[in-house]
């Protein structure tokens, strides 16, 4: 099974500066098969990249995503005060789905 | 509007039986492979099953195979969760949530587009 690894667990950043969150897998992964999710408390998960690199329907294009093997990001180009939230990412692989243990964005 | 609704949850104690619901709304549910994914209190989320459009093709994780079982009835636009022997480590939000699988030449792409708000599962005596 592919473990996707995180990091950092939590990022602490003020409004308007750039977020970067790293995916990393334990082997390589396709990259069609690679998406984030941002999920607020209470919420359900939303989806925001999918093919690591595409934005979902009416997600902002300060989110983008990039990367492909082993090694995947997620940058918000500049926090809006919605952006804090825990974000995950997601891989498909051999008849199953893993994610990885979340990132939080928080406030700083 | 596209929307899953999930219903079922409640308290049940260690080694009961617990059937979920999700009803689906706004697309044709019998085109869409589907997944079930839950999230134990504070932590992340973690797959649990998937079934394909039809119904022919299931996974489970290993941690609830053997015990829990999906299903689906396109007739209802609804989808289920048998979960049986259930145990603590099941305490859980569940959600149900659509499953994209897109061919955009020269890939497929596979992703969750659409999530339902979840139903709470607590197993304790």
């Amino acid at each position: 099974e592919i473990v996707l690894t995180q990091s950092p667990g939590t990022l602490s950043l003020s409004p308007g500066e750039r977020a970067t969150l790293s995916c990393r897998a334990s082997q390589s992964v396709s990259s069609s098969y690679l998406a984030w999710y941002q999920q607020k408390p209470g919420q359900a998960p939303r989806l925001l990249i999918y093919g690591a690199s595409s934005r979902a329907t009416g997600i902002p294009d300060r989110f983008s995503g990039s990367g492909s093997g082993t090694d995947f990001t997620l940058t918000i180009s500049r926090l809006e005060p919605e952006d804090f939230a825990v974000y995950y990412c997601q891989q498909y692989g051999s008849s199953s789905w893993t994610f990885g243990q979340g990132t939080k964005v928080e406030i700083k | 509007e596209v929307q899953l609704v999930e219903s079922g949850g409640g308290l049940v104690q260690p080694g009961g039986s617990l059937r979920l619901s999700c009803a689906a709304s706004g697309f044709t549910f019998s085109s869409y492979e589907m997944n079930w994914v839950r999230q134990a209190p504070g932590k992340g989320l973690e797959w649990v099953s998937y079934i394909s459009s039809s119904g022919s093709t299931i996974y489970y994780a290993d941690s609830v195979k053997g015990r829990f079982t999906i299903s689906r009835d396109n007739a209802k636009n609804s989808l289920y969760l048998q979960m049986n022997s259930l145990r603590a480590e099941d305490t859980a939000v569940y959600y149900c949530a659509r499953e994209i699988r897109q061919w955009l030449v020269p890939y497929y792409y596979y992703y969750m587009d659409v999530w339902g708000k979840g139903t709470t599962v607590t197993v304790s005596s």
